[in-house]
């Protein structure tokens, strides 16, 4: 089993549309989880931490499942400047530096 | 000026070659990683070094070979690859609060050098 495994999709969405990935993960001592972003052709940049009561940022709900060790991100009305790849991410430790995991990431494409 | 930068963004070599990508953090980090990125794969953690002493190794090739020799600037040094090593490679920076403070997650990433081994 992958340690992070993600859906690669495409996922193909029309403006407005709401949009769930799922992503999980093997080690179940894993401490903290992220979602990041990807452009095409661009670096990786953290889009929001997963906190374990869930938590919103604007149009972006992430989820914490331990018991059945699967994070998720909602996208509400989804906009063309969300197309990007979104890599889940999981840290097995606390502190140091920072000795992440990441999924192969799922692709969005949001449609006009 | 972002905060990661990396030279040489495109970078064609063959395989006999010696070159080196170079990557600069003004984050004020300790930390600094390079990373692996090929299609269709997870990003592979190639190397950390952390107060500029590596502490991570994920069994690399010993072609390549990383140098760290201040907590700014850190090198790949390459030589005598093979056309599978044609990737993205990514150098990345964070905080490391030697495990008494926050866990963040947050890796702030160099655009990137794209590598081609003819």
């Amino acid at each position: 089993r992958k340690e992070v495994e993600q859906d690669p999709g495409p996922f193909n969405v029309p403006e407005g549309a709401t949009v769930a990935f799922n992503c999980t993960y093997s080690n179940s001592a894993s401490q903290s989880f992220f979602w990041y972003r990807q452009d095409c052709r661009k670096e990786p940049k953290l889009l929001m931490s997963v906190y374990s009561s869930g938590n919103e940022d604007g149009r972006f709900t992430a989820q914490l499942n331990r018991a059945s060790q699967y994070i998720s991100l909602l996208i509400r009305d989804s906009k063309l400047s969300d197309s990007a790849t979104y890599l889940c991410v999981v840290n097995p430790g606390s502190g140091g530096y920072q000795k992440v995991t990441f999924g192969t990431g799922t692709k969005l494409q949001v449609i006009p | 000026e972002t905060g990661v930068t990396q030279t040489p963004r495109h970078l064609v070599m063959g395989m006999t070659n010696k070159k080196s990508l170079k990557c600069e953090q003004h984050l004020g980090h300790n930390a600094m990683y390079w990373y692996k990125q090929s299609a269709k794969k997870p990003l592979e953690l190639m190397f950390v070094y952390s107060l500029e002493e590596r502490v991570e190794n994920n069994s690399v090739p010993s072609r390549f070979s990383p140098e760290c020799p201040n907590s700014s600037h850190l090198f790949l040094h390459l030589h005598t690859l093979q056309p599978e090593d044609s990737a993205l490679y990514l150098c990345a920076s964070s905080q490391d609060f030697g495990g008494q403070g926050p866990n963040t997650g947050e890796l702030f990433f160099g655009e990137g050098s794209r590598l081609t081994v003819l």
